[in-house]
Parts: structure tokens; sequence; C-alpha cells
């Protein structure tokens, strides 16, 4: 069965203090690796999709890494506004859809 | 570009009825799936719909059912409803085929009581 799981269930970070956020999959067949940012009360928001191990993207103090088990989002040097929940999900091969199966997230507290 | 669209922001109901969800997807998005979070777990896969047909449903029972119009927006229903709908409902809009990406709209919170 397809499975994600994410550690630490919840991290608090001083403003400054880069940390890592780990993501572990198990699937069929990976299609995608996908990194989305979700605030209290709202959506998630997309970061970044990775395809193969051994990508890697960034954006701002984020960088996201794949391995053929798992993924890591780094966050440099993190401020306050970087607060809020990062969900991990993945897409398998060969489905009939693109559904995203998804972690239960780690809640990212930065403290000024 | 408007992005994915959801009504209503919040809705409160009584156990046992019906209720409907709406959403249109983001420009240039044919495929809608529609996602349920419960308080501290990540979003779980319903349905999702495409050329206005079901293609693949998650584990949730026939109470839920969807529809596509033919302008790709999109509408959930869940009937007969029980305290454990409660939840953040989420739409989200990508394309059929090449990228990959589900852009999510801002959610529906259901409270059910």
């Amino acid at each position: 069965e397809d499975q994600v799981t994410q550690s630490p269930e919840a991290l608090r970070l001083q403003e400054g203090e880069s940390s890592s956020l780990n993501c572990s999959y198990t699937v069929s067949g990976l299609r995608g690796l996908f990194w989305y940012r979700q605030d209290p009360g709202k959506g998630p928001e997309f970061l970044f999709t990775l395809y193969s191990a051994g990508e890697e993207k960034e954006k701002e103090r984020l960088k996201a890494t794949l391995t053929k088990k798992e993924s890591f989002l780094h966050i440099t040097a993190p401020k306050p506004e970087d607060s809020a929940t990062y969900l991990c999900a993945v897409q398998a091969r060969g489905g009939a859809t693109n559904k995203l199966i998804f972690g239960t997230g780690t809640l990212l507290a930065v403290q000024p | 570009d408007a992005g994915v669209t959801q009504s209503p922001t919040h809705l409160i109901k009584t156990r046992g009825q019906q209720v409907t969800l709406r959403c249109s997807p983001k420009s240039g998005h044919d495929t809608v799936s529609w996602y349920q979070q419960a308080l501290g777990q990540g979003p779980q896969f319903i349905f999702q719909y495409y050329e206005e047909e079901e293609r693949q449903r998650g584990n949730f029972p026939d109470r839920f059912s969807g529809h596509q119009f033919p302008n790709y927006s999109s509408e959930l229903n869940v009937n007969a409803l029980l305290l454990g709908d409660s939840a953040l409902y989420l739409c989200a809009s990508s394309t059929a085929s090449g990228i990959h990406e589900q852009y999510f709209g801002p959610g529906t919170r259901l409270t059910v009581t």
C-alpha cells in the first residue's frame, strides 16, 4: 500500500536556526513527490515537485531533495513567516488518476 | 489569473442533512479532485472528475457524490451527514496530461452538529 510518513510531527526553531523536515515514502512506482505549505484554515500552497532520485529544487530559504526512499525539506535561516504546516505527498505511476497521497505534515514554528 | 475558488467558506449543518460544496478550477485546468482534511491530518482523496465523469474514488462511502460541469467547475455533495464528516473540504485542479501538480483552493470548513 502506498504510504507517506513525515517527521517530526512538530518542530520549533529560533529565527536563523536551520533544520530539515523528513518525508519517507513507499509507493509502487513514483510519478512525483510534492511539497506543500499550509497555513491554518487555508488550502495547501504548492512549493515543489521532484521526479527522480538526486533531484533538488530551491525556493528562497527552502530546498527540497529526493532519494529513492525519502525526501528532505531543508530550511536555511528561517524567519517567523516560514511558520506553517509543511505537507509531503506522492503520486504513483500507472493509476487512473494523478491523486495525491499525503503525509500528516510537520508543524513548523519559528520564534523571533 | 484566478486561482482555484471554492464556496462557501464555512458551513454549519445538522446530522442527517445534505450539503453541496462548489469549486471552480484554475484557468486552463480541466481536472478537479476533492479531498477531505480532518483536523491535524493530511488531506484524504475523495474522488476526481475529468470530462464530466468520475475517474477514481478513494475510500469514501456512496454518501459522497460529485459532478463536473462543461465549464470544468465541480460540486461535492454529501448526504445523511454524520458528525465525523466535519472537516475542511479541499478542491484541487490540474490538467489531465503533462503537468502533474495540483493546485488547491482555500477550502470549505464544514461543521456538523
